[in-house]
């Protein structure tokens, strides 16, 4: 079983402060996605990234996939209150017969403080 | 809409009474599973499906079973709850191809007493 590693596991900030998110394996991925979770409800997917070296940008958050795909961050510019929630990240390997398989991290918790 | 619909989305059972937690999906995706989220365990696979009667094992399949006799469907079973299996349950769904990210079902928060 792959494990990814999430750190910070918390992380509280001002309004407009700059955040990063790490996300790291010793396993290599086929591809890395980013989610979000609001208490009481499903992940929703933020981005996927398959490439390694791959930076997708989603207006002021930037997710970038590691050159050997084991690990990825995600950048938050100019937080909002907004942002607040739990930010996952899930790593997709091939687990035979033409299926691939989701391994998630723990979480990061962010609060946005106005 | 292109969803996932669990149901029920609050569920108090006694220990031992045989529940169902139903999962559908509009998407035509042939890939389903579930999870469960515990405080300081993160999301855990319990069952997935890679087509219609076609089930396996995720990384917490005791005292659950599944199956998938229709593509839209896959519902959770709980033969016998007991109180560990209190949890926050996610059904979610995807084309199963490394590029495609899940979507994932409301949730459904069952208490076993």
């Amino acid at each position: 079983t792959q494990l990814l590693e999430q750190s910070p596991q918390f992380l509280s900030i001002q309004e407009g402060e700059n955040l990063t998110v790490y996300c790291n394996s010793s396993s290599v991925f086929s591809s890395l996605q980013w989610y979000r979770q609001e208490p009481g409800e499903g992940p929703v997917l933020l981005v996927t990234v398959v490439t390694g070296g791959e930076v997708k940008k989603l207006k002021r958050l930037t997710f970038q996939f590691g050159d050997a795909r084991k690990d990825s961050s995600l950048h938050i510019t100019a937080a909002q209150p907004g942002d607040t929630g739990l930010y996952l990240c899930a790593g997709a390997a091939y687990s035979g017969a033409g299926s691939y398989q989701l391994t998630f991290g723990k979480g990061t918790k962010l609060s946005v403080i106005p | 809409e292109a969803q996932v619909t669990q149901n029920p989305r609050y569920l108090i059972t006694v220990t031992g009474k045989k529940l169902t937690v139903t999962c559908s999906q509009n998407m035509n995706h042939e890939y389903m599973s579930w999870y469960r989220q515990d405080p300081g365990l993160g999301l855990r696979q319990i069952y997935y499906s890679m087509n219609v009667e076609v089930t396996d094992k995720g990384d917490v399949p005791e005292g659950y079973k599944v199956s998938r006799k229709e593509k839209r469907n896959f519902p959770l079973i709980l033969e016998s709850p007991s109180p560990n299996q209190t949890s926050l349950y996610f059904c979610a769904s995807s084309f199963g191809t490394a590029n495609y990210g899940y979507t994932f079902g409301s949730g459904t928060r069952l208490t076993v007493v």
